[in-house]
């Protein structure tokens, strides 16, 4: 088990800049979720994936945000356009899913994204 | 919508004391998950309760899940600085996503 890998871990980048993370997840597993985490607050759900279909998208996120799970492996994220409002840790988390099992989520060490 | 609730967001307590926090959710949960999160750290799995009325308990921490599957505890007893970092706790509803309680920043005083 080598962890959930995410890059890079810091971002800096200007206002309406693009900006993509990836995601490399526990490699059996099968689910891959982003989240967003800000100071004082819990991970805030993105999207998540089962395999590499996009199960679902939060609605609180704008179409500047997309992201990718090509052959169920790892993942990209990308904001377009990105505003002051996207400063954050951006937490990828894989897990196992098997029926009713326990599935714990296994997070990386997130990218912590800075727009000036 | 869904949404899970936890308080308190934050708790002092001199080392030996005991602690506790509370996620509640407005509509049934399948099951829940609690984190611990140690400052400049991400969230770290501690246990999953799945059944109505369940406890479970390591070592010092017990957590328990509500009858009816809205609310679920963790209490540590006799804390140790060890302890110190944010608890979250994370509903599911229906298998799927996982919605995350704010957190409650636990510090310890020695």
């Amino acid at each position: 088990d080598t962890g959930v890998s995410q890059n890079p871990r810091h971002k800096i980048t200007k206002r309406g800049q693009n900006v993509t993370f990836r995601c490399d997840p526990i490699s059996e597993h099968n689910r891959l979720y982003w989240y967003r985490q800000t100071l004082g607050q819990g991970p805030e759900f993105l999207t998540y994936f089962q395999n590499e279909a996009q199960l679902e998208k939060s609605r609180l996120l704008s179409d500047r945000f997309s992201a990718e799970r090509p052959k169920g492996s790892f993942s990209t994220l990308e904001i377009q356009r990105t505003e002051q409002g996207d400063s954050a840790m951006y937490l990828c988390a894989s897990s196992l899913e098997r029926g009713l099992g326990i599935s714990p989520l296994h997070f990386g060490n997130g990218t912590r994204l800075t727009v000036t | 919508g869904q949404q899970v609730m936890q308080i308190p967001q934050y708790q002092h307590v001199q080392e030996g004391e005991d602690f506790t926090t509370y996620c509640n959710s407005s509509t049934t949960l399948s099951n829940i998950q609690w984190y611990k999160q140690r400052p400049g750290g991400h969230p770290v799995f501690l246990i999953q309760l799945v059944k109505s009325g369940e406890v479970k308990k390591q070592k010092r921490l017990t957590f328990q899940f509500g009858e009816a599957k809205k609310n679920s505890s963790l209490h540590i007893t006799a804390t140790q600085t060890t302890d110190v970092g944010t608890y979250f706790c994370a509903g599911r509803y229906n298998f799927n996503k996982f919605y995350f309680g704010s957190g409650t920043k636990l510090n310890v005083k020695p």
